[in-house]
């Protein structure tokens, strides 16, 4: 069965500071794996994916993640903070070759941008 | 592209009371998910339905819930009668097949509906 644990509920960084979200996921067969921004009384956008092409994803915004399969690891970074960037994170995981059609989010990280 | 429809955005009901959500996925595509969001359970996986069909209702917390997908176009989350403790946000998203080869599990969110149980 697969899994996603983001390890921390909560992190706060100075604007223009670099973005650190932590992401380990566990799963069964070679996993898609997303991260959605969720912004206050909004719904979930896709800030970027990793199918099983390159193992370094850009998305929108200026975030990128790395995709380390000996880690099971899909960390979300970010080299300077924007006060835009103040939302909830949520690491997704998706065993679409096993075509459930389910996708498992985790539990989320709130990114607080300082002034 | 419209994207992921629904409503209302924000319902205040009484406990007892019946309550419809309303979704309307993006056209072309055949999976709709139902999913609740609250503090402290965060998001769960309420139902959800590949061409119109339920494929898994695990997630349905209670028979007070139901869901219907009549069409493509639309769908319904119905809870009666509602209680307080369901409130919540709940969002409705749908994607493309998993079969395709380009396709790649990517939701789409609508806004959420609000729901509040006095």
């Amino acid at each position: 069965a697969q899994s996603v644990t983001q390890l921390d509920s909560h992190v706060s960084v100075s604007e223009g500071t670099p973005v650190l979200l932590r992401c380990n996921y566990s799963s069964s067969y070679s996993p898609s794996l997303f991260w959605y921004v969720q912004h206050p009384n909004k719904g979930l956008q896709l800030l970027l994916k990793y199918t099983s092409a390159a193992t370094l994803v850009k998305g929108i915004n200026g975030f990128e993640a790395e995709f380390k399969k000996s880690e099971t690891s899909f960390h979300l970074t970010k080299p300077s903070a924007h006060m835009s960037d103040a939302a909830e994170y949520f690491c997704v995981v998706s065993e679409y070759r096993s075509n459930t059609g389910k996708l498992i989010f985790g539990q989320g990280t709130t990114l607080q941008v300082k002034p | 592209d419209a994207g992921v429809i629904q409503s209302p955005r924000h319902e205040v009901t009484e406990m007892g009371q019946e309550v419809t959500l309303r979704c309307k996925p993006i056209s072309g595509h055949d999976y709709l998910f139902w999913y609740r969001q609250t503090m402290m359970r965060g998001l769960e996986l309420l139902i959800y339905f590949n061409n119109n069909v339920p494929i898994d209702d695990s997630g349905m917390p209670e028979d007070r819930f139901s869901a219907k997908m009549p069409n493509a176009s639309f769908s319904t989350l119905k809870i009666q009668p509602s209680e307080p403790r369901d409130s919540a946000v709940y969002f409705c998203a749908s994607s493309l097949s998993l079969s395709g080869l380009t396709n790649t599990g990517e939701l789409f969110f609508g806004e959420g509906s609000r729901l509040t149980v006095l």
